[in-house]
């Protein structure tokens, strides 16, 4: 079974401050991570994503994410935040068998203060 | 653009009322996936399709039923809506490790 947990429901940050998301995962094999952001009243977009190779991943808009085995977390950070990146985060985690679907985590709303 | 288009956006719906939800994509991805997002719970599956002609219940599926019509177009149906069925509604693709998710339906039962 599989698993992800983002323990935060909402973060505040001031504008130009370093943001960290946090996400925990349990999965069985090799885990496959991603971020999605999703706009008011819009889809999911993606951000970025870890498969194999370097722990540090970077993505759209700035964003990166460090995959970090021992603490079994892939917490998206940026080093300043912007008023634009108020919205929902999601981390997921591709299911390794059957339907190979992502299982999402519960999402962070944040929130950057001006 | 290539992606995947959903409709309708928007869709209030009395209790009991039938409808489907329409999602097509035209990336060739072979597997195809409707999740349901609701507030506090993050995105949970409802039913997949690995492939033309197999479908799958996902962690939700009661209430819903789908049809995967070929590659492209992947269905979801209320049979008879309750409240409960409230949410948005998305229909995703993928291949290897590249999902692309529809915009999404509000659908809202009373």
């Amino acid at each position: 079974a599989q698993s992800v947990a983002q323990p935060e429901d909402q973060v505040n940050v001031a504008e130009g401050n370093p943001l960290t998301v946090k996400c925990t995962y349990s999965v069985s094999g090799n885990p496959y991570l991603f971020w999605y952001v999703q706009y008011p009243n819009r889809g999911l977009q993606f951000l970025l994503k870890y498969i194999t190779g370097d722990n540090l991943v970077k993505g759209s808009y700035g964003f990166e994410a460090e995959f970090n085995k021992s603490q079994t977390s892939f917490h998206l950070k940026k080093p300043s935040a912007l008023v634009s990146d108020s919205a929902l985060y999601f981390c997921a985690v591709r299911v390794v068998w059957g339907a190979n679907n992502l299982f999402f985590g519960t999402g962070t709303r944040l929130t950057v203060i001006p | 653009n290539a992606g995947v288009t959903q409709t309708p956006k928007f869709q209030v719906l009395k209790t009991g009322q039938s409808m489907t939800l329409q999602c097509a994509q035209d990336m060739n991805h072979n597997s195809m996936y409707w999740y349901r997002q609701d507030p506090g719970m993050g995105l949970r599956l409802i039913y997949y399709s690995a492939s033309e002609g197999t479908t799958d219940k996902g962690e939700v599926p009661n209430g819903y039923n789908v049809s995967r019509l070929n590659k492209r177009e992947f269905s979801l149906r209320l049979e008879s809506a309750a409240p409960s069925q409230t949410s948005v509604y998305f229909c995703a693709s993928h291949r290897d490790f590249g999902y692309t998710f529809g915009s999404g339906t509000r659908l809202t039962v009373v």
